[in-house]
């Protein structure tokens, strides 16, 4: 069955440096994966989206790239702030598909 | 442009009894999805809907949940005879016609409490 990974531990850093947040993901070929962010007691919100023949992809201070080959997604915040702590979900959708499936998430804690 | 809109916030209901959770999507959204969030877990697809008809409910609990959404008004999850096992946070999103990024936004969902 598709399984999709997240780190569960929850990433400590200092303000400042670089998070990254990586999701893998088994039995599946996805066309699309997207990266939510969800703050307690809030439903999640729409980050970006990478595409499968797309390797990179930038918004402001964030990065996804999506590596076909090792089924893995990377999440970047380059410069991160202490209002950046949140859960990060990362989810898969297969082509042709309006539902994505979505990781337990990754808690991320920056510190002042 | 309100958000999507989900109510009640929160929902205490007893074992047995009806529990009905409304989503108004945002202006110009015709598609909702129903998602279910247990604690520790990830979210879970349940059902995806449009106007007046269901696309895909692969995720729905085969006794207990329906869901509707209608020509007019907000969508409904409706859970019958509800047990502990269903206490959870529900989320509604909403999606426009035609869209090319696959983008979902989310309502604040409903915390459903069974005692």
């Amino acid at each position: 069955s598709q399984k999709i990974e997240q780190n569960s531990e929850a990433l400590n850093i200092q303000e400042g440096k670089t998070a990254t947040l990586t999701c893998n993901y088994t039995n599946y070929s996805p066309a699309y994966l997207q990266w939510y962010r969800q703050d307690p007691g809030r439903g999640p919100v729409f980050l970006l989206l990478i595409r499968e023949n797309e390797k990179e992809k930038r918004k402001e201070r964030l990065k996804v790239t999506f590596d076909t080959t090792l089924k893995q997604s990377l999440f970047h915040i380059t410069a991160s702030q202490p209002a950046d702590s949140a859960t990060y979900l990362c989810a898969p959708l297969s082509g042709g598909s309006y539902i994505p499936t979505f990781g337990r998430g990754t808690s991320l804690i920056v510190h002042p | 442009n309100a958000g999507v809109m989900q109510n009640p916030r929160h929902l205490v209901r007893r074992r047995g009894q009806e529990a009905r959770l409304r989503c108004s999507p945002m202006k110009g959204h015709s598609h909702v999805y129903w998602y279910r969030q247990l604690p520790e877990e990830g979210l879970k697809f349940m059902v995806y809907l449009q106007k007046e008809n269901i696309i895909d409910e692969s995720g729905m609990p085969k006794e207990r949940f329906s869901a509707e959404f209608p020509k007019e008004g907000p969508s409904i999850l409706r859970i019958q005879q509800v047990v502990r096992g269903d206490s959870a946070a529900y989320f509604c999103a909403s999606s426009p016609p035609d869209s090319f990024s696959y983008e979902q936004y989310f309502g604040p969902g409903t915390r459903l409490t069974v005692t």
